[in-house]
């Protein structure tokens, strides 16, 4: 049984830097797969923020790209997310994601991460 | 970028009728890469439909999806009062990647 789980602080500074882990069970980060963040403002919709193959190899969002990294721990079958300048505009719930079949499967619980 | 855009916002039915869900792509990179999702009030979204029409694991017949040019549509037939949430189309391919659109609010009555 696939089960993501994020964490990571819940509050950050505005112009600070919001770091999110994303530990994965039931299946090994290193098979082939994408695994993908997804953010959601208060009462707003969706937007994915971008992806991370088992090499490390990384697609982002455009309207975040000079802002976001992704990264893979294999040894400890998790991967992150870094956002760096934050602001009020990036207050969301954010969800790590197993990928599927051009679709995002299986989903975290979702973490809200406050810039304040 | 293409937009996703659905209609409607809100779509107030009642136990036991049929809700057509649908989403319209301004630009369409592959007729398949579209999917649908389900979120209720403070859970994380469910995939329901993936490759326009194929149910995920575990979703029951009463979902459905399929498409006609550049609108793709989610039916929900013998609606139940669980059926209640926000309903979003997605779509692969583009830039960024993955798009959603805005969401309907399914209310059951």
């Amino acid at each position: 049984q696939v089960q993501l789980q994020e964490s990571g602080p819940g509050l950050v500074k505005p112009s600070g830097t919001l770091s999110l882990t994303c530990a994965v069970s039931g299946v090994s980060i290193s098979n082939s797969d994408w695994f993908s963040w997804v953010r959601q403002a208060p009462a707003k919709g969706l937007e994915w923020i971008g992806e991370i193959w088992h090499t490390g190899s990384t697609n982002y969002n455009p309207s975040l790209k000079s802002r976001v990294t992704i990264s893979i721990d294999k040894s400890k079958n998790q991967f992150s997310l870094e956002l760096k300048s934050v602001t009020a505009a990036d207050t969301a719930v954010y969800y790590c994601v197993k990928n599927g079949w051009y679709s995002l499967d299986f989903w975290g619980r979702g973490t809200l991460a406050t810039a304040s | 970028e293409s937009v996703l855009t659905q209609s409607p916002d809100t779509l107030s039915l009642s136990s036991g009728d049929r809700a057509t869900l649908s989403c319209r792509a301004s630009q369409i990179f592959n007729d398949n890469f579209f999917a649908w999702y389900q979120q209720k009030p403070g859970q994380a979204p469910r995939l329901l439909i993936y490759d326009t029409s194929r149910r995920a694991a575990g979703i029951p017949d009463r979902f459905s999806g399929g498409a006609s040019e550049t609108d793709f549509t989610l039916t929900i037939s013998r609606l139940e009062p669980e059926d209640s949430a926000v309903y979003y189309c997605q779509q692969y391919g583009g830039s960024p990647l993955y798009t959603f659109g805005q969401g309907t609010k399914l209310e059951i009555k």
